[in-house]
């Protein structure tokens, strides 16, 4: 079964440095999801993107991260700089796009802010 | 606003035992999409039984039931016969019909001892 590419897998920095996370969806999945899990605690979704489009960024502290889908295939998170309390998992998500479609997760990329 | 609830915390059973998970779901939208996930240690979050908000024909498959009861917006998940291999985190999510944000719970870790 296809499945959601991310990379690193684990990636320790520290405070004030650039970090960023790649994510490669399920080919023919419009929709990209980039969230946030803290740990303990269930995922928050950080961006949404619908092809190369941002459909939701409310969550996402744009002062630090940015996201982007250029071609409306793969997808780069990026945090600058990060902070301490950005330790966390980033997972990346596709979907076929209707509401009714479930979310298909990647391994995740395991952030360490030292 | 929408949110996704999980009372339980922490379940913990010996093996063969049923494990049931509690959800519910508070929403003034009438039409959603509900969806359980399963996170094993090693982090990917697995989709597992998605139900629409006006279907309410429970169902089994396998060693999984699913109990959704629209009147109360909750959407119960059990494991029948529990094993250790279903040792993970299980996160309860929902998304209304006109949004495409997903909402996730904050997850019960279920423990199923030898």
């Amino acid at each position: 079964e296809a499945e959601v590419a991310q990379s690193p897998r684990y990636k320790i920095t520290e405070k004030s440095q650039a970090v960023a996370f790649w994510c490669d969806p399920i080919s023919g999945h419009a929709t990209l999801y980039w969230y946030r899990q803290i740990l303990g605690q269930g995922p928050e979704l950080l961006v949404q993107f619908q092809d190369e489009s941002v459909v939701d960024d409310s969550q996402l502290p744009k002062d630090r991260f940015s996201a982007e889908r250029l071609k409306g295939v793969d997808s780069t998170l990026k945090i600058q700089p990060a902070e301490l309390g950005d330790s966390a998992m980033y997972l990346c998500a596709s979907s076929l796009g209707d509401r009714s479609s479930p979310l298909h997760f990647g391994n995740g990329t395991r952030l360490t802010v030292t | 606003a929408q949110k996704v609830t999980q009372a339980q915390t922490e379940i913990s059973v010996v093996e063969k035992e049923d494990v049931t998970l509690d959800c519910v779901y508070e929403t003034r939208d009438t039409t959603y999409y509900l969806f359980w996930y399963k996170q094993p240690p090693s982090g990917e979050l697995v989709f597992l039984i998605r139900r629409n908000s006006f279907d309410e024909q429970n169902e089994i498959s396998g060693r999984y039931s699913w109990n959704f009861q629209k009147s109360t917006s909750s959407f119960n998940f059990t494991i029948t016969a529990s094993q250790v291999v279903d040792s993970a985190v299980y996160f309860c999510s929902a998304t209304p019909d006109n949004d495409y944000k997903l909402s996730f719970g904050a997850g019960t870790t279920v423990t199923v001892r030898a």
